[in-house]
């Protein structure tokens, strides 16, 4: 089956500053690749997602990349805001209509003001 | 709108008593999913349900089963409850195929 592993576990950066987290994934055949920010003590949300047929996708502070031959994916955050501080998890899914969303581990970023 | 909808949001278990969390969703989505999250493991996949009808395991399903009750309804149990299933539990649907998964508030069950 899937699996995903997540670099870095934990991440401080400086307000302003961008944040890079990234994702492996091991089947070649997943297709689809969400990120979600998880805040302390509520549910994960989706912020952003990616598709195997684009490179890229940006939603204004935040972008993601997908390299499908290295068969690993990227989130970039710029500008970083003191709300970002929280934990962020990748996902991976295969094509099939049966097959579940896989995740990695999770880092803890905090923005340090 | 509700999304999906988890019951208890926090439970206390002796260890060997069981019980069940309800999850429904009202967005019509045909997969429903549960998760357990436990400090540095992330979201670990315990069951899935691709469709109404079908179930199977994932990466950590023992010591629980699961009932898809109808297309809303997805239902987890603890048949005799351990420490180790001390964890935060979250319920997920989505539809089928590369989509969004929504999440539940999630359950923090704890067991003494």
């Amino acid at each position: 089956g899937e699996n995903v592993e997540q670099h870095p576990s934990t991440l401080s950066v400086q307000e302003g500053d961008s944040a890079v987290i990234k994702c492996t994934y091991s089947d070649s055949a997943s297709n689809y690749f969400p990120w979600y920010k998880q805040e302390l003590g509520k549910r994960p949300q989706l912020i952003i997602d990616i598709r195997s047929n684009v490179g890229e996708k940006k939603d204004q502070r935040i972008a993601v990349t997908l390299n499908k031959t290295a068969k690993h994916f990227s989130l970039h955050i710029t500008e970083t805001q003191p709300e970002d501080s929280a934990v962020y998890f990748c996902a991976a899914r295969g094509p099939s209509g049966n097959t579940p969303l896989v995740f990695g581990k999770g880092t803890r970023l905090s923005v340090i003001a | 709108n509700a999304g999906v909808t988890q019951t208890p949001k926090f439970q206390v278990l002796k260890t060997g008593q069981s019980m069940t969390l309800q999850c429904a969703q009202d967005m019509n989505h045909n997969s429903m999913y549960w998760y357990r999250q436990d400090p540095g493991m992330g979201l670990r996949l315990i069951y899935y349900s691709a469709s109404e009808g079908t179930t199977d395991k994932g990466e950590v399903p023992n010591g629980y089963n699961v009932s898809r009750l109808n297309k809303r309804e997805f239902s987890l149990r603890l048949e005799s409850a351990a420490p180790s299933q001390t964890s935060v539990y979250f319920c997920a649907s989505s539809e089928q195929g590369g989509t969004e998964a929504f999440f539940g508030q999630g359950t923090r069950l704890t067991v003494v």
